[in-house]
């Protein structure tokens, strides 16, 4: 089985400032984690991707996220905050397997104010 | 070309209406997704086809009827829908299910009145 948990629906920060949007997750094997991008009535786009090499995995659009088992977490940050950076985010889990079922997280709404 | 094609963007369907959503991709994927998402929620997995076979169903009313006639097509037949499936319908594609990686298209943006 598989879960994620995203922290904070609504995020709000500062143009310039450090962006960071919290996942958690839960995986029974080793997960293949991700990042999604979606901008009003858009499709999703992907950001960042954790396969099991390195741990600190860095993305388009200058984000970057860690992986840590023992926190059992995948944490996306970005230095500094954009105003085109205002969207949702989710986060998603799939198992290491051949199901292509991924689960998502309920999504975080970044806000980035002037 | 890394594009997954939607068509229509949009779509205003009556509850006796027959349609259908089309999804289209050229990067040689063999398997093929279909999500929905209702407002401020997350994508949720209708269907998955794995070299044009159906391979996952998640339950999904009779009334949504997908269908792969080839590699590169995925069709979601629309039938007798309910105000509630009022929704955005999210296409996806990766090289095989076990892939890392998913391509989504923009979406139809379906209506029913």
């Amino acid at each position: 089985a598989q879960s994620v948990t995203q922290l904070g629906s609504h995020v709000s920060v500062s143009e310039g400032a450090l962006v960071l949007l919290r996942c958690n997750y839960s995986s029974s094997v080793p997960p293949y984690l991700f990042w999604y991008v979606q901008y009003p009535n858009q499709g999703l786009q992907l950001l960042l991707k954790y396969t099991s090499a390195a741990t600190l995995v860095k993305g388009i659009n200058g984000f970057e996220a860690e992986f840590k088992k023992s926190e059992t977490s995948f944490h996306l940050t970005k230095p500094s905050a954009h105003m085109s950076d205002a969207a949702e985010y989710f986060c998603a889990v799939k198992l290491n397997t051949n199901a292509g079922k991924s689960t998502f997280g309920d999504g975080t709404t970044l806000t980035v104010k002037p | 070309d890394t594009e997954v094609t939607q068509t229509p963007k949009h779509l205003v369907m009556g509850m006796t209406n027959k349609k259908s959503l089309k999804c289209e991709q050229h990067m040689g994927h063999r398997a093929m997704y279909w999500y929905k998402q209702k407002a401020k929620k997350p994508p949720e997995l209708m269907f998955v086809y794995s070299y044009e076979k159906l391979s996952i169903n998640e339950s999904v009313p009779s009334r949504f009827s997908p269908e792969c006639p080839n590699s590169s097509l995925l069709n979601l037949h629309l039938h007798a829908l309910q105000p509630e499936d009022s929704a955005l319908y999210l296409c996806a594609s990766s090289q095989a299910v076990g892939s890392t990686e998913a391509f989504f298209g923009q979406g139809t943006r379906l209506t029913v009145v």
